[in-house]
């Protein structure tokens, strides 16, 4: 079946570093890949996406780009900040219903 | 503009009790999925419904059932609560295009 493998955490940076979480992810056919973001107490919210391969999603100063030929959509951001610190989840859509399958999310800790 | 609501938010249950997790939506989407997340894990699909009348198992069922009586709809029952189900619960809406859009959570304990 589907799955996704995340960079394991918890992750801590000085603000202003460089973020890097690894994702990469086994499926057939050719899933739409996500990130999501999650804050203490709060439910998913949608960070960016990608849905087909060479596809770069932004938003809010992150990145991703769908790499099939590596199978993998790694989260990049070039300066941290105190207000990133959240669990951030890799996950891929799927199946008649897009379902997603989620990796198992990362801690990222940004200190002042 | 609500999104997707979820009650309750929180919820303390004994072993062998039942109740209900609702889930309601005020965007007319047709998909709706529970989700569970246990501690320092990834969510994982406990049901999902594609339409009004339409329902299906996801990975982790057991112990859980649903209906989908209306599209905004989609409650989630625990018929005999077990330790094993305490989580959080997670449910979320999409339409055929585009992404999932989240509750807040309910967050189960079963003692």
């Amino acid at each position: 079946g589907d799955s996704v493998t995340q960079m394991e955490g918890p992750v801590t940076l000085s603000e202003e570093a460089f973020l890097t979480i690894n994702c990469t992810y086994t499926a057939t056919g050719y899933p739409s890949l996500f990130w999501y973001v999650q804050y203490p107490g709060e439910g998913l919210q949608l960070l960016l996406k990608a849905t087909k391969a060479d596809d770069k999603g932004s938003n809010k100063g992150f990145e991703a780009t769908y790499r099939k030929e590596t199978t993998s959509f790694h989260l990049e951001k070039g300066s941290v900040q105190v207000s990133d610190s959240a669990v951030y989840f890799c996950a891929l859509s799927s199946g008649s219903a897009r379902q997603l399958t989620f990796g198992s999310g990362t801690q990222l800790t940004v200190l002042p | 503009n609500a999104g997707v609501t979820q009650t309750p938010k929180f919820r303390i249950l004994k072993i062998g009790q039942s109740m209900t997790l609702q889930c309601t939506q005020d965007m007319n989407h047709n998909y709706m999925y529970w989700y569970r997340q246990d501690p320092g894990m990834g969510l994982k699909l406990i049901y999902y419904s594609v339409g009004a009348g339409i329902t299906d198992k996801g990975e982790v069922p057991n112990g859980y059932n649903v209906s989908r009586s209306t599209t905004e709809d989609f409650p989630l029952r625990l018929e005999l609560a077990a330790p094993s189900q305490t989580s959080v619960y997670f449910c979320a809406s999409s339409s055929s295009d585009q992404p999932q859009h989240f509750g807040d959570g309910t967050r189960l304990s079963i003692l």
